[in-house]
C-alpha cells in the first residue's frame, strides 16, 4: 500500500486568487494523478503528473488553469488559478504502482471553497 | 451515454440482508475493474478489484460480463459498517491506468 498525505486539507479562498495543493507519498510510484470531486458527483479526472515533464490533462482541463508539477517520484502539485466558486471542490491525489502493486490509492482530499 | 453508470440508489436494506449493484461501462477497450467504498467525506478505498472469472472476498462478490460490459457487486449478509458509497471503476484505454468512475451507489443499512 502507499501512505499519501495532501496539503492543506481544506481552506477557503478569494474569488480571484490560486491556491496549490500539495502530494506527497511514502515510496516511490509510477503513477501520479489529480482528480477533482464536485459536491454530489464523483470523480473526474483532471490530468496525469508525470516526472520531468509537462502534465497530460482531461478533455475540459487545461495548464493555465491547473498547473501541475511533479519533481520526483513521490511529490506533486496541482495549483487552482485564477479560483472562481465554480472551482469548490475536493480535490485528490492519486498514485498508482506503489510497490509494484497493480493498485490506484488516493490521498486524503483537499476540500477548497472558493467564496 | 455516460462512461460508467451505476444503479441511482439509494438502497436502504436491514442488517443481513443480500444486495445487488449493477454498472455498465461504454469502453469496450476498458482492460481493468474496480469496485471501490466512500465514506461520507473521506477518499475513495479500493474494495476488489474484478476479474473475468469473478471474484469474491468474504461477504463481497464481484462479477463481470465483457460482452455485455456488465459489472456487479454482491454483498451478503449486510453489516450497519457496509453503510456508504459504492463506486463502480474501470481504467481509461485513453489515458492509461487513470481511472473512470460511476456516480457511486448510496448503501444504508439499518438495525
Amino acid at each position: 500500500s502507499a501512505v499519501i498525505s495532501q496539503k492543506p486539507s481544506r481552506d477557503i479562498c478569494q474569488r480571484g486568487t490560486s491556491l496549490t495543493i500539495q502530494c506527497q507519498v511514502d515510496s516511490q510510484v509510477t503513477m501520479m494523478f489529480w482528480y477533482r470531486q464536485q459536491p454530489g458527483q464523483s470523480l473526474t479526472l483532471i490530468a496525469t503528473a508525470n516526472q520531468g515533464s509537462e502534465a497530460t490533462y482531461e478533455s475540459g482541463f487545461v495548464i493555465d488553469k491547473f498547473p501541475i508539477s511533479r519533481p520526483n517520484l513521490t511529490f506533486s502539485t496541482l495549483t487552482v488559478s485564477n479560483m472562481s466558486p465554480e472551482d469548490s471542490s475536493i480535490y485528490l491525489c492519486s498514485v498508482y504502482g506503489a510497490g509494484g502493486e497493480d493498485t490506484q490509492y488516493f490521498g486524503p482530499g483537499t476540500r477548497l471553497t472558493v467564496l | 451515454r455516460k462512461e460508467v453508470e451505476q444503479d441511482p440508489g439509494p438502497f436502504n436494506v436491514p442488517e443481513g440482508a443480500t444486495v445487488a449493484f449493477n454498472c455498465t461501462y461504454s469502453n469496450s477497450a476498458s482492460q481493468s475493474f474496480f469496485w471501490y467504498r466512500q465514506d461520507c467525506r473521506k477518499e475513495p478505498k479500493l474494495l476488489m478489484s474484478v476479474y473475468s472469472s469473478g471474484n469474491e472476498d468474504g461477504r463481497f462478490t464481484a462479477q463481470l460480463n465483457r460482452a455485455s460490459q456488465y459489472i456487479s457487486l454482491l454483498i451478503r449478509d449486510s453489516k450497519l459498517s457496509d453503510s456508504a458509497t459504492y463506486l463502480c471503476v474501470v481504467n481509461s484505454p485513453q489515458a492509461g491506468t487513470a481511472l473512470i468512475f460511476g456516480k457511486g451507489t448510496t448503501l444504508s443499512v439499518s438495525s
